[in-house]
C-alpha cells in the first residue's frame, strides 16, 4: 500500500519570493513520485515525475523537487514565484515494483501568490 | 492534437436516478483511469482499463458504478441509483500504456473533468 501527506493544505508566498510544498510519502515498494498541478477550470497537468533516475527532478515551469528517500519526502520548490503559479498542487505516488496503475494523490495544497 | 475530452461538463441529476458519463482519450492511448475528486480532496482510483479490458477496477466505490470501454477507446462510467455522496468532479486519464510504473511510466493525461451534482 502506498500515501502521500501533504503538509500544508494552504500555502501564501510573495511573488518573487521561493516555494516550498511539502510531500512526505509512504510505500511498501519504491516508488515512484510526482507532482501535479491543477489550475482552476483546467485538467491536471504533469509537473515533475522521479522514477528511480536522479533524486534531484526537474520539472516545468521552474520546478523541481528532491527525492530523500531517508525523510521519505519529496518536497516541491521553486526560487522565484510567479502570480500564473496560483493553483492546487498535488503529490502523487505509485509503486513502481508492480501493483495497480491508479495514481495515489494526496489531498493536495492550494499555492496562494500575493503581488 | 486534442487532449482528453469528457462530457457532459456537468451534470446535474436527482437522488436515485442513473448517470452516464463521457470519456474520450488520447487517440492511440491504450490506457484510460477514471478518478473522483471530491471537494476539497486529491483524486481518487476507480478504475483502469487496458484496451477493452478492466486491469484494475477495485477502486469503485460499490457495485451502483459500473465502466465499460467496449471498443478499446471511448469509454462509459455509469452510475446507478445516484446518491447525494457521488457528488464530486469525475476525472478522466489516458496514458499510452500501463505497464508497471518506474520500468516504464507511462505519463497519464487527465480531462477537464465532469462535475456531478445530486441532488
Amino acid at each position: 500500500a502506498q500515501s502521500v501527506t501533504q503538509l500544508d493544505s494552504h500555502v501564501s508566498v510573495s511573488e518573487g519570493t521561493p516555494v516550498l510544498l511539502r510531500c512526505n510519502y509512504s510505500s511498501s515498494y519504491s516508488p515512484s513520485l510526482f507532482w501535479y498541478v491543477q489550475h482552476p477550470n483546467k485538467g491536471l497537468q504533469l509537473l515533475l515525475k522521479y522514477t528511480s533516475a536522479a533524486t534531484l527532478v526537474k520539472g516545468i515551469n521552474g520546478f523541481e523537487a528532491e527525492f530523500k528517500k531517508s525523510e521519505t519526502s519529496f518536497h516541491l520548490t521553486k526560487p522565484s514565484a510567479h502570480m500564473s503559479d496560483a493553483a492546487e498542487y498535488f503529490c502523487v505516488v505509485t509503486p513502481s515494483g508492480g501493483g495497480a496503475d491508479g495514481l495515489t494523490f494526496g489531498k493536495g495544497t492550494h499555492l496562494i501568490i500575493q503581488p | 492534437g486534442a487532449g482528453v475530452s469528457q462530457t457532459p461538463s456537468n451534470k446535474v441529476t436527482e437522488k436515485g436516478k442513473y448517470v452516464e458519463l463521457r470519456c474520450d482519450p488520447i487517440s492511440g492511448h491504450t490506457a484510460l483511469y477514471w478518478y473522483r475528486q471530491s471537494l476539497g480532496q486529491g483524486p481518487e482510483f476507480l478504475i483502469y482499463f487496458q484496451g477493452t479490458g478492466a486491469a484494475d477496477d477495485s477502486g469503485l466505490p460499490n457495485d451502483r458504478f459500473f465502466a465499460v470501454r467496449p471498443e478499446g477507446s471511448v469509454s462509459t462510467l455509469k452510475i446507478q441509483r445516484t446518491e447525494r455522496g457521488d457528488s464530486a468532479v469525475y476525472l478522466c486519464a489516458s496514458s499510452q500504456g500501463g505497464g508497471l510504473a518506474g520500468i516504464s511510466y507511462n505519463e497519464q493525461f487527465f480531462g477537464p473533468g465532469t462535475r456531478l451534482t445530486v441532488l
